[in-house]
């Protein structure tokens, strides 16, 4: 159980073009999604927290113009990198956290490695 | 700003040899939990401890949470060269908030 998963798995794009990540909690009703970025050899960094139906909280330093987050449903949130610039190029990970079991527990996705040319 | 201090970063070892990760914070968490990474991939749950003193079992792994819930270690017993990865500890302290997370314990264990 609790599985999250994530597409694409892998993303090459030009600059200026905007790439749609999708993470989906396949098993279990996810109340509130995380979005986080990890650099290469570095723990994860978190982006934006994203409660189904409500707006996402967005940490200090991220421009939420820049990443739109989109929880439409509770197995469903999506990242949006717009108008993407090379310094983009990251590793972008979803978890979430259910409605049963450890609440406090979040399940990671397999992660989407954007590289933006 | 809340912190997990993890220790040590980066540890090369032998197979066969014994190791100990290590978790600390002044905060008090409401759980802790221990993930595995492997490259180009999410990381994975190991364990959740919740209770203060808790210790759990994996095969070879060995979870503590401290009396006080600020506090963690993961025990790996005859490491092998499949141990090898990225092990994060993240505190919580509260239901549906951001995971406090380690920077990460970068182990290499070398056949």
């Amino acid at each position: 159980g609790a599985v999250v998963s994530q597409h694409p798995s892998r993303v090459i794009c030009k600059s200026g073009t905007s790439v749609k990540i999708e993470c989906r909690s396949l098993d279990f009703q996810a109340t509130t999604m995380f979005w986080y970025r990890q650099f290469p050899k570095q723990s994860l960094m978190l982006m934006a927290t994203s409660n189904e139906g409500s707006k996402a909280t967005y940490e200090q330093g991220v421009e939420k113009d820049k990443f739109l987050i989109n929880h439409a449903s509770l197995t469903l949130s999506t990242l949006t990198v717009t108008s993407a610039h090379p310094e983009d190029s990251s590793f972008y990970i979803c978890s979430a956290t259910g409605t049963s079991g450890y609440t406090d527990t979040q399940y990671f996705g397999p992660g989407t490695r954007l590289t933006v040319l | 700003t809340q912190l997990l201090e993890q220790s040590p970063q980066f540890l090369s070892i032998q197979e066969g040899e014994n190791l100990t990760v290590y978790c600390n914070s002044s905060s008090v968490f409401s759980s802790l939990q221990w993930y595995r990474q492997e490259p180009g991939e999410g990381p994975v749950l190991l364990v959740t401890v919740v209770t203060g003193g808790e210790v759990k079992k994996l095969k070879r792994l060995t979870f503590q949470f401290g009396d006080a819930r600020k506090d963690s270690s993961l025990h790996i017993t005859a490491a092998q060269p499949g141990d090898t990865g990225l092990y994060l500890c993240a505190g919580a302290h509260s239901g549906n908030t951001p995971l406090v997370f380690g920077k990460g314990t970068r182990l290499s264990v070398i056949a």
